[in-house]
């Protein structure tokens, strides 16, 4: 069964640094998403991405983040300058189509910001 | 936007025993889904169910969407079965497809 991936599964990072967060959606699906979790609360939405644009995002997705497909495949999420509440879970997601399809979750990426 | 409260927040089972969560929501749906995120952090999908009724071994879920609310049943629970419970949303009156999150309902099963 076709599955979203994602690399790396641990980043540990310093504060003010780069990092780039890597996802391979399923071959078929054309709209991407970001996810995060602090620990111990709800997953939440940052930024939907279509047609290789940005077709939604929260308010927690500032300037500071930014995503790409780079190929055919990838799907990355960016955060330019990281900070130690940027620390959480991250989950890329699929889905088939937009509005009222399922979405099919990554394992997700465990960043760490000291 | 949409609002999803879950209940109850926390519950606790000896294995065996049956259990139903709740994911209320405050306005109509085009999407909602049950995930259980084990011990590791990674969420699994559990169902795609924006109406009607779906089971999947000792695993089955209702959602009554003119009433806004969705069931999740687990039967003859086991240890592997803890860990928290989460109904995300999409919301029909939003013009995107984001999912809303409820806060989650943690689960322990005892042995």
């Amino acid at each position: 069964e076709p599955e979203v991936t994602q690399t790396p599964s641990h980043q540990v990072t310093q504060m003010g640094q780069e990092v780039i967060l890597r996802c391979v959606p399923i071959s078929n699906h054309l709209y991407f998403y970001w996810y995060r979790q602090i620990l111990g609360q709800k997953v939440e939405f940052l930024v939907s991405f279509y047609n290789n644009e940005i077709s939604e995002k929260s308010e927690i997705f500032d300037d500071q983040f930014s995503v790409e497909r780079p190929d055919g495949s990838n799907f990355t999420l960016k955060i330019r300058s990281t900070k130690l509440e940027d620390s959480a879970m991250y989950f890329c997601a699929s889905s088939p189509a937009g509005a009222a399809y399922e979405q099919y979750f990554g394992p997700g990426t465990r960043l760490t910001v000291t | 936007g949409i609002q999803v409260e879950q209940s109850p927040p926390d519950l606790i089972l000896q294995e065996g025993a049956n259990s139903t969560l709740r994911c209320n929501f405050s306005d109509s749906v085009n999407n909602l889904q049950w995930f259980h995120q084990n011990p590791w952090g990674q969420l699994i999908n559990l169902f795609y169910i924006p109406s009607g009724t779906k089971q999947n071994g000792r695993l089955s879920a209702t959602t009554v969407a003119t009433e806004r609310y969705s069931l999740l049943y687990i039967s003859s629970s086991q240890t592997t079965d803890s860990g928290v419970y989460f109904c995300a949303v999409e919301g029909s009156e939003t013009s995107g497809s984001r999912l809303t999150f409820g806060e989650g309902t943690q689960l322990t099963v005892n042995p």
